[in-house]
């Protein structure tokens, strides 16, 4: 099991720009979690969800949006970058609800 | 407003010896706690958990204790090892989601 990828692992964005952070899991976890660190700082839920073609906002859903077609693939958009995007993303799996048990590598997103 | 609070951001321990973080809470809702560690660059990894049914939790070196009427539990490890040097996160459950803490850093001098 590859476990749970994110790509990419760093990038620079410009204000206003746009993009999608990759979110894959092999585990067939009904769960999926999008999370941001910023420093100093715990993780704050940014979206959920609980199966394909369920989707939830958590803490700090605004400027993102999320999409689930597959129960292996949640991806993460930012439609228009704005520098207090800049953060370390970290996609996550669970089993169960509310488990939350593997996490990807994480994406640092600087947005200059 | 922070539900759930690491007070120290950093901990300094030698190897060998014990290593205890902090972690508090407001919500007395909570019925799950967990603690994670993570190293630079990689994401967090689960390290151990316990119910609010139970008062401790052990596993190996990491034993966690929970006190309910406190809203406080913490993290032992003994004996450190460099290894463990990493930042550590406790995190309590939610209805879909896990809160975490602000984090403490924990270095393990050899």
């Amino acid at each position: 099991n590859a476990g749970v990828t994110q790509t990419p692992k760093f990038r620079i964005l410009k204000i206003g720009q746009s993009m999608t952070l990759q979110c894959t899991q092999d585990m067939n976890h009904n769960y999926m979690y999008w999370y941001r660190q910023d420093p100093g700082m715990g993780l704050k839920l940014i979206y959920y969800s609980v199966g394909a073609g369920i989707t939830d906002k958590g803490e700090v859903p605004n400027g993102y949006n999320v999409s689930r077609s597959t129960t292996e693939d949640f991806p993460l958009r930012l439609e228009l970058a704005a520098p207090s995007q800049t953060s370390v993303y970290f996609c996550a799996s669970s089993y169960e609800r509310g488990v939350v048990g593997d996490f990807g590598p994480g994406t640092r997103l600087t947005v200059l | 407003d922070q539900q759930v609070k690491q007070n120290s951001p950093s901990l300094s321990v030698q190897e060998g010896r014990i290593s205890i973080l902090n972690c508090d809470y407001t919500n007395s809702m909570f019925d799950y706690f967990l603690w994670y560690k993570k190293y630079p660059a990689e994401g967090p990894t689960f390290l151990i958990s316990i119910s609010s049914i139970k008062d401790k939790n052990e596993d190996g070196r990491f034993t966690v204790f929970l006190n309910k009427s406190a809203k406080h539990l913490s993290l032992h490890i003994v004996p450190s090892q460099p290894g463990d040097s990493a930042v550590y996160f406790c995190a309590a459950k939610g209805t879909y989601k896990y809160i975490f803490g602000t984090g403490t850093r924990l270095k393990v001098l050899a």
